[in-house]
């Protein structure tokens, strides 16, 4: 089974940092570009931020771009999302996902099950 | 900001109904929109991508359709797995999601 799991996740400060993580495994990863997605718990999904195949075009949402920083690690068949100047409204469960094809903006096909952030003094 | 509007908030469906959701665009997408099903505590599953292309795996009672700025997914025949949140999502200008439509039982 393809699988995607997320780490990292947890309690942090208003301002504090985290670096998320993202390894793929029994799937093809270096072909593909990836994504992150939040979802406040009850709530709907919002786009964070996307990655190509390798690594030479990002994108972000306008609510994190400036904070946020998305990378790849193709042999290690990992994707990253370092956050900083978090703030409460980042608290959500982080999806990562593959997309259906190599470049940014497109539909993600295979989803991890997410790492809860929590942003609270 | 492309906005995602979705409707019907919530459709009540008997197995065995068919089942129309609608998202309608703020603007053009062209052919770049997905649909997703949630249930509670899983992570989304792709349906639907490129308006009408089903992904791996989805069953064929599952379609998409429209164009512009207003879109289908039908559910020919509702069964019991088929309950939960449905996201539509265009990936034309930056990536945006719906609000969803939670489809439940009669």
């Amino acid at each position: 089974e393809e699988v995607l799991v997320e780490s990292g996740g947890g309690v942090v400060r208003p301002g504090g940092s985290l670096r998320l993580s993202c390894v793929a495994s029994r799937l093809t990863f270096h072909d593909y570009a990836m994504t992150w997605v939040r979802q406040v718990p009850g709530k709907g999904l919002e786009w964070v931020s996307d990655i190509n195949w390798n690594g030479s075009r990002t994108a972000y949402s306008d609510s994190v771009k400036g904070r946020f920083t998305i990378s790849r690690e193709n042999a290690k068949n990992s994707l990253f999302l370092q956050m900083s100047g978090l703030r409460a409204e980042d608290t959500a469960l982080y999806f990562c996902a593959r997309h259906i094809s190599w470049n940014i903006y497109d539909a993600f096909e295979i989803w991890g099950r997410g790492t809860m952030v929590t942003v609270s003094s | 900001e492309t906005v995602m509007t979705q409707s019907p908030a919530t459709l009540s469906v008997s197995p065995g109904e068919r089942a129309t959701l609608s998202c309608m665009t703020s603007q053009s997408v062209g052919g770049h929109l997905a649909w997703y099903q949630q249930k509670p505590g899983q992570a989304p599953r792709l349906l639907i991508y490129g308006v009408s292309t089903r992904a791996p795996g989805i069953p064929a009672r599952f379609s998409g359709g429209g164009s512009g700025t207003e879109f289908t997914l039908t559910i020919s025949s509702l069964q019991s797995e088929d309950f939960g949140v449905y996201y539509c999502q265009q990936y034309n200008s930056s990536v945006t999601f719906g609000q969803g439509t939670k489809v439940d039982f009669k």
